[in-house]
């Protein structure tokens, strides 16, 4: 099955401790995003990647970090994690790079910083 | 101010009526538009591009005005399953991969 999948789903992790949200898709797609959800204000782009090795900041891109060593995986790091990053996280993925392709977003990780 | 701007909602609309809503981008060299539907915080699904000449996709239909830079989403014979938010995307042309997404509009159909 074509899917875009995300983990951990859900993580309450405290200020200042690393962690890391995997990203992996299996349609063998270029282009992958990082997006933050937050209530009124909608998606918001974090970092892309056009392809392996090729990373670009999106609109809000502070405090995170991203890495694409293999086309399938696109792993969103957060070094300090702050209360302010306490947010619905989405991972989406589409064949090329460009606003012609269809995105195809993960399920979703619902991230808590206390 | 907001690159896209939704109006929130929601928008309660008795099972069979039509409803109809816009979205208002702000940057006029963008170029391509969508609309994407999403259920209760699950991931965002595409649910059809915005053409310039207008597009219609069974029961959805979507429109394109330039001139004053909004977009619309007219569904008809509403159903319980539409019930849903409904995000506004916009694509800049100097920005390849970066779509910005409005905060989106609830949609509520009634019995």
């Amino acid at each position: 099955e074509a899917q875009v999948t995300q983990n951990p789903r859900y993580l309450i992790t405290v200020t200042g401790k690393k962690l890391t949200v995997t990203c992996s898709q299996n349609m063998n797609h270029e282009y992958m995003s990082w997006y933050r959800q937050d209530p009124g204000l909608g998606l918001r782009q974090i970092y892309y990647s056009m392809n392996v090795e090729v990373t670009d900041k999106g609109d809000v891109p502070e405090g995170y970090k991203v890495s694409r060593k293999e086309k399938r995986n696109f792993p969103l790091i957060l070094e300090s994690p702050s209360p302010n990053q306490t947010s619905l996280y989405f991972c989406a993925s589409s064949l090329r790079q460009g606003f012609a392709y269809e995105q195809y977003f993960g399920p979703g990780t619902r991230l808590t910083v206390t | 101010r907001k690159e896209v701007e939704q109006d929130p909602g929601p928008f309660n609309v008795p099972e069979g009526a039509t409803v109809a809503f816009n979205c208002t981008y702000s940057n006029s060299a963008s170029q391509s538009f969508f609309w994407y539907r999403q259920d209760c915080r699950k991931e965002p699904k595409l649910l059809m591009s915005v053409y310039s000449s207008g597009n219609e996709d069974g029961r959805f239909t979507a429109q394109l005005n330039r001139a004053s830079q909004y977009i619309s989403l007219l569904i008809r014979d509403s159903k319980l399953s539409d019930s849903a938010t409904y995000l506004c995307v916009v694509s800049l042309t100097d920005s390849w991969g970066k779509l910005q997404f409005g905060a989106g509009t609830q949609v509520v159909v009634t019995p």
